[in-house]
Order: structure tokens, then C-alpha cells, then sequence
């Protein structure tokens, strides 16, 4: 069964800075992938999404980047905000011929950016 | 923009009771999502469909059930509800499957607490 691990599970810096925050499959086999944000008590709302044949998404200061052949995965925040403050998920797809493909999802990265 | 709603945000019910929560998405999302979130354990899906009528279970079924009627709704239902079931619960919807690439959008969740 695919498990997927995010480092750190928490994080907390200064406003301005650069972030990398990780994502690791123990099935490299994966498809795609998605990395969300969840504020709290709210739910997940899809931020990047990385399809088979690409290696990375960029949106605004987010950039995801997806190495299947090692089943890792690492969002960049540049210049965080206060605003970016949130849980950081990724999931990832793994289609083995099911025409559905489920999402597996880590546990997530707790992101504080203090002013 | 895709909306999935999620009817309770917040629910109380007694051991025993029979608990009905209702998820609907405006997009003609093939396929929807039952999740549960618990801290410490991430995300964990129950059930899922891909089709009206047609349902999947997920990682963790048991004491659950759901109904897909009609395209746009998706119903998870505790036949008993016991106190392990508190949780956050949350619904997604997405067009086609996860690996062909198309993204899953969350509703708001509903916080269930059986006491």
C-alpha cells in the first residue's frame, strides 16, 4: 500500500522567506500529483497539480516539482506571507488500471509565517 | 467555479443513532469521495464513486455505507453511530479519474461528534 511521508510535519518562519516543504512515496509509481491547502477546520483546496507527463507546475509564488523515478515531490513557496499560513497536503495518484486512480495523501505540513 | 457542498458543518448525534450526511457537486463530476480526517492520521477514504449507483470502498468502510442516486449527490451514512466515528468529514468530486490527470475539489467538511 502506498504510504507517503511529508517533512517537516511543521514549520515556522520569518515573513520573506523561501520554502521548501517535501513530499516522498514508498511507491514511486506514481501517476500524478496534487498538493492542496487546508486552512483550519475548513477543507482541501487543490493549489498544483502535476499530470504523468510533466515535471513540475507553477502558480504565482508556488512552484511544484515531481521526481517520479525517486517518488518525490517538493512544493517551493517563494517571499511567504502572513496569508500562506495553512496545512500544506500532497497526494498522489497511482493508476494501476483502475479507471479511478486514487489519491493517497500524506499527513501534511503545518506552515506558520509570522510578520 | 466547482462548488461541492456539504449540507452539515457541524453535527451532534447520540450513540446509536443512524447519521445521514449529504454532499452535492454542481460540476458533473463522474466521480465522488468520502473522506475522514482525524489529527495525527491524515486523511483516510471511506467510500467512493465513479458512477450513479456505483460505489467503491476505500481504506476504511466499516460501519458505513453510502448512496449515489443521482449524479450530483453523494450520501454517507453510520448505520450506528459510535464514538469513534467523531471525525472531521470531508467530500470531493472530481471529473473523469485522479490519473487521468483532472483535479479533485473538497467541500467544506462536516465536523460529526457522537457522544
Amino acid at each position: 500500500k502506498q504510504e507517503v511521508t511529508q517533512i517537516p510535519a511543521a514549520l515556522s518562519v520569518p515573513e520573506g522567506e523561501n520554502l521548501v516543504l517535501n513530499c516522498s512515496f514508498t511507491d514511486s509509481a506514481i501517476y500524478n500529483l496534487q498538493w492542496f491547502r487546508q486552512d483550519p477546520g475548513k477543507g482541501l483546496t487543490s493549489l498544483l497539480l502535476i499530470q504523468s507527463s510533466q515535471r513540475e507546475q507553477t502558480s504565482g509564488r508556488l512552484n511544484a516539482s515531481l521526481d517520479k523515478s525517486s517518488g518525490r515531490s517538493t512544493l517551493y513557496i517563494a517571499a511567504s506571507q502572513p496569508g500562506d499560513s495553512a496545512t500544506y497536503l500532497c497526494a498522489g495518484g497511482a493508476d494501476r488500471g483502475s479507471t479511478l486512480g486514487r489519491l493517497y495523501f500524506g499527513r501534511g505540513t503545518q506552515l506558520t509565517v509570522w510578520p | 467555479d466547482v462548488k461541492v457542498t456539504q449540507s452539515s458543518r457541524y453535527l451532534v448525534k447520540r450513540t446509536g443513532e443512524k447519521v445521514f450526511l449529504e454532499c452535492v457537486q454542481d460540476m458533473d463530476h463522474e466521480n465522488m469521495f468520502w473522506y475522514r480526517q482525524d489529527p495525527g492520521l491524515g486523511l483516510r477514504l471511506i467510500y467512493f464513486s465513479y458512477d450513479v449507483k456505483m460505489k467503491e470502498k476505500g481504506d476504511i468502510p466499516e460501519g458505513y455505507s453510502v448512496s449515489r442516486e443521482k449524479k450530483e449527490r453523494f450520501s454517507l451514512i453510520l448505520e450506528s453511530a459510535s464514538t469513534n466515528q467523531t471525525s472531521m468529514y470531508l467530500c470531493a468530486s472530481s471529473s473523469g479519474g485522479a490519473s487521468s490527470g483532472n483535479t479533485i475539489y473538497f467541500g467544506e467538511g462536516s465536523w460529526l461528534t457522537v457522544v
